[in-house]
C-alpha cells in the first residue's frame, strides 16, 4: 500500500491554465505538507496542514490555494498558471505538526507539473 | 530564512568512504536530518540527529555534528551503486517546517 499518493504523476498544460494535484495519506498522521522542487532540485516549503488547520503558508503567490477535507487529504489547486510554476510538487506527511516527529517526513513521488 | 549548505557533487568509487558535508546557519537548530533523493521519487528520511549529540551510527551510515561550527556530515560506509541519488541535510529548530540544503549529487562509480 503506498503511504502517499499524489495523482497525477505528470501534469502539462498551457499557461493560464487552472489545475489541481490530489495527496492522500494512509498513515495516520496528522500533519501533511507541500513542497516545491524546482528545476535544480531546491526544496522548498509552500504549505502545511495540522488536523486540517493551516499552520504554515509560506511566500507563495495567492494563485496557489491548499484544500484539506479531512487530514488524510490535501489538495493543491493552481489559478492562472504560469511558466515560472513548472517544477516537481511534493505532498508529504508527518506524525506530528512540531519536535522529532515533525522532521520525519514521509514523501509521495511527486508531481511533475510543466506550464508550455 | 536560514542556510543550509551542501556541495553540490560527489563522486566515489565503490567500496570506498563517502563523507557529505553540510552546514547550516541557525545556532538553535534542535533536529537534523539527512534524506535521500532517488531519481524519480520521493525523498526518504536516512537518519537524523539531536542538537545535543556528537555522533549517530546506523549500520553504515554515520552521522557527525560539530554543534560550535554548525557542520554536520554522513558517512557512508562502503558505498555500493545503489547509493547513487541526492542526499539531502535538512534541519529545524521549532520542528515546524524542515529547512533544507540544496542536495548533493552522490555518483558511485564501478
Amino acid at each position: 500500500d503506498t503511504a502517499v499518493s499524489q495523482t497525477p504523476k505528470y501534469l502539462v498544460t498551457q499557461m493560464g491554465n487552472d489545475k489541481s494535484i490530489k495527496c492522500e495519506q494512509n498513515l495516520g498522521h496528522d500533519t501533511m505538507y507541500w513542497y516545491k522542487q524546482d528545476s535544480k532540485k531546491f526544496l522548498k516549503i509552500m504549505f502545511s496542514y495540522n488536523n486540517k488547520e493551516l499552520i504554515i503558508n509560506e511566500t507563495v503567490p495567492n494563485r496557489f490555494s491548499p484544500k484539506s477535507p479531512d487530514k488524510a487529504h490535501l489538495n493543491l489547486h493552481i489559478n492562472s498558471l504560469e511558466l515560472g510554476d513548472s517544477a516537481v510538487y511534493f505532498c508529504a506527511s508527518s506524525p506530528y505538526g512540531t519536535g522529532l516527529g515533525a522532521g520525519e517526513l514521509f514523501f509521495g513521488e511527486g508531481s511533475r507539473l510543466t506550464v508550455l | 530564512g536560514e542556510d543550509v549548505e551542501q556541495s553540490l557533487f560527489l563522486s566515489v568509487r565503490e567500496g570506498d568512504s563517502s563523507v557529505i558535508n553540510c552546514t547550516y546557519t541557525d545556532s538553535s537548530s534542535t533536529y537534523l536530518y539527512w534524506y535521500k533523493q532517488e531519481p524519480g521519487a520521493g525523498l526518504q528520511l536516512l537518519t537524523y540527529i539531536f542538537s545535543n549529540m556528537d555522533m549517530k551510527q546506523d549500520q553504515r551510515l554515520t552521522v557527525l555534528l560539530n554543534k560550535k561550527d554548525k557542520h554536520l556530515s554522513l558517512r557512508i560506509a562502503d558505498t555500493q551503486t545503489g547509493d547513487s541519488a541526492i542526499y539531502f541535510c535538512a534541519e529545524t529548530n521549532s520542528g515546524y517546517a524542515l529547512n533544507f540544503g540544496k542536495g548533493t549529487s552522490l555518483l558511485v562509480t564501478p
